[in-house]
């Protein structure tokens, strides 16, 4: 069985550029999650999904953060305009549903803003 | 202060040595407790969560939370130079989000 997929996984941009990072949960999986996460820290939840449905963005800033996960499948996390401080590895991790605590955890990807 | 504490280390220990990995959390709603892997470049796996206080043992690894004084902990037996990690603990409040500690850098020597 596949596990989650996310491309890039390394990306350098310079500030105020906009960056896409794609994900493809584990076939079968309903909940899809995005993680922020710092070096030297562990994963912060970004935004949560229920099929296409977010639940839970109250952490996502949408000033200049916004995701989609349409068809309910593969989701993309976009950065419009992106700052230093973005700099950071962004997780997508998914879930059945059935219990959240087994959350599969994807590469990452590692995010450098010059 | 954050909802889960957990020492960053790092802890270096020789192989063969049993490895004790701590954390503290502070929501007493928190009925769920995991401890996740991570390996350098890669996600976070998920190698053991417990249910309300107890032990739980899988192999070389044993977890054990204990709610009254909100501390929770991974025994690692034995270690081996492949269980050179960063490991992380997490609790879950029902349907709400992950909660995760900032994560042990743990290296076994040869």
């Amino acid at each position: 069985e596949a596990g989650v997929v996310q491309s890039p996984r390394y990306k350098i941009i310079e500030k105020k550029q906009p960056v896409a990072f794609w994900c493809n949960p584990i076939s079968g999986h309903n909940t899809l999650y995005w993680y922020l996460q710092n070096l030297g820290q562990g994963p912060e939840l970004l935004i949560r999904y229920e099929n296409e449905e977010a639940v839970d963005d109250s952490q996502l800033p949408k000033d200049r953060f916004s995701a989609e996960r349409l068809k309910g499948v593969d989701s993309t996390l976009k950065i419009q305009p992106a700052e230093l401080g973005d700099s950071a590895v962004y997780l997508c991790a998914s879930s059945s549903g059935q219990g959240d605590y087994e959350q599969y955890f994807g590469p990452g990807t590692r995010l450098t803003v010059t | 202060q954050k909802e889960v504490e957990q020492d960053p280390g790092p802890l270096s220990v020789p192989e063969g040595a049993i490895v004790s990995l701590n954390c503290t959390y502070s929501n007493s709603a928190f009925q769920y407790f995991m401890w996740y892997r991570q390996y350098s470049r890669k996600g976070p796996e998920l190698l053991m969560y417990t249910y309300s206080s107890g032990n739980k043992e899988d192999g070389r690894f044993t977890a054990q939370v204990d709610k009254s004084s909100k501390y929770i902990s991974l025994f690692i037996r034995d270690s081996q130079p492949s269980d050179s990690a960063t490991y992380l603990c997490a609790s879950f409040q029902g349907a709400q989000k992950l909660v995760f500690g900032q994560g042990t850098r743990l290296t076994i020597n040869p």
